[in-house]
């Protein structure tokens, strides 16, 4: 089966520009979770969608991060207006159930300067 | 709030030579323990969850133990494709269901 897809791979924008990242889970898997790393820390969990609704977002920062999953395939965060401590690498994961076994993609590196 | 605690941070072994790797932990019940590799430039790689104290899981040259406060990942006999970051992450009670805490990792490098 086809891994979780996520881009751009790589992303550099200025300072209170805009950036959406996208992930595409894999075919099936119900469950997609964000996560970060910001430099020199450990993961983050952002947020964790079952289908199209919200079940956690507590991991999110503030109000300036918006995930959404129409339709409850691929999804996308978008940073508005992007800081310069959100730089990081965001991982997405999916899985059929929440037990762990989640398959990671390999993330978009996020730069702000 | 939950806490993951891994050590050491970096590990170099020659090739064939054993060692451990530890994970220790503080939650609120824990619903389960998971271990992952990472590769530079990739996402985390499933590897175990592990659920009860007393619990062992193996891979290859992996071997994963569980205690009520630390988890032990073993590597025997490495060989220098087993070079990456394990990362170790738990899930609580008092989480929702896929709010995993990770600890930061122990970096590997396995020579010749």
């Amino acid at each position: 089966e086809a891994g979780v897809t996520q881009f751009p791979s790589h992303s550099v924008i200025e300072k209170g520009q805009t950036v959406t990242l996208r992930c595409d889970p894999i075919s099936g898997h119900d469950n997609l979770y964000w996560y970060r790393r910001v430099m020199g820390k450990e993961i983050k969990f952002l947020l964790h969608f079952v289908k199209e609704s919200k079940q956690d977002e507590s991991g999110m920062p503030n109000n300036r991060f918006l995930a959404e999953r129409t339709g409850g395939t691929y999804s996308t965060l978008k940073v508005q207006p992007a800081e310069l401590e959100d730089s990081g690498v965001y991982f997405c994961a999916s899985s059929r159930n929440t037990m762990g076994g989640y398959t990671f993609g390999s993330g978009t590196r996020l730069t702000v300067v | 709030e939950d806490q993951v605690t891994q050590s050491p941070e970096a590990l170099r072994l020659q090739e064939g030579e054993s060692s451990s790797l530890n994970c220790s932990y503080t939650v609120s019940g824990l619903r389960g323990l998971f271990w992952y590799r990472q590769d530079p430039g990739k996402g985390p790689e499933f590897l175990f969850t592990l659920y009860s104290a007393g619990e062992e899981k193996e891979k290859e040259r992996l071997k994963a133990t569980l205690t009520k406060k630390e988890s032990f990942l073993h590597i025997t006999a490495p060989k220098p494709e087993d070079s990456a970051t394990y990362l170790c992450a738990v899930l609580g009670f008092g989480d929702s269901w896929g709010k995993l805490q990770f600890g930061a990792g122990t970096q590997v490098v396995v020579t010749p």
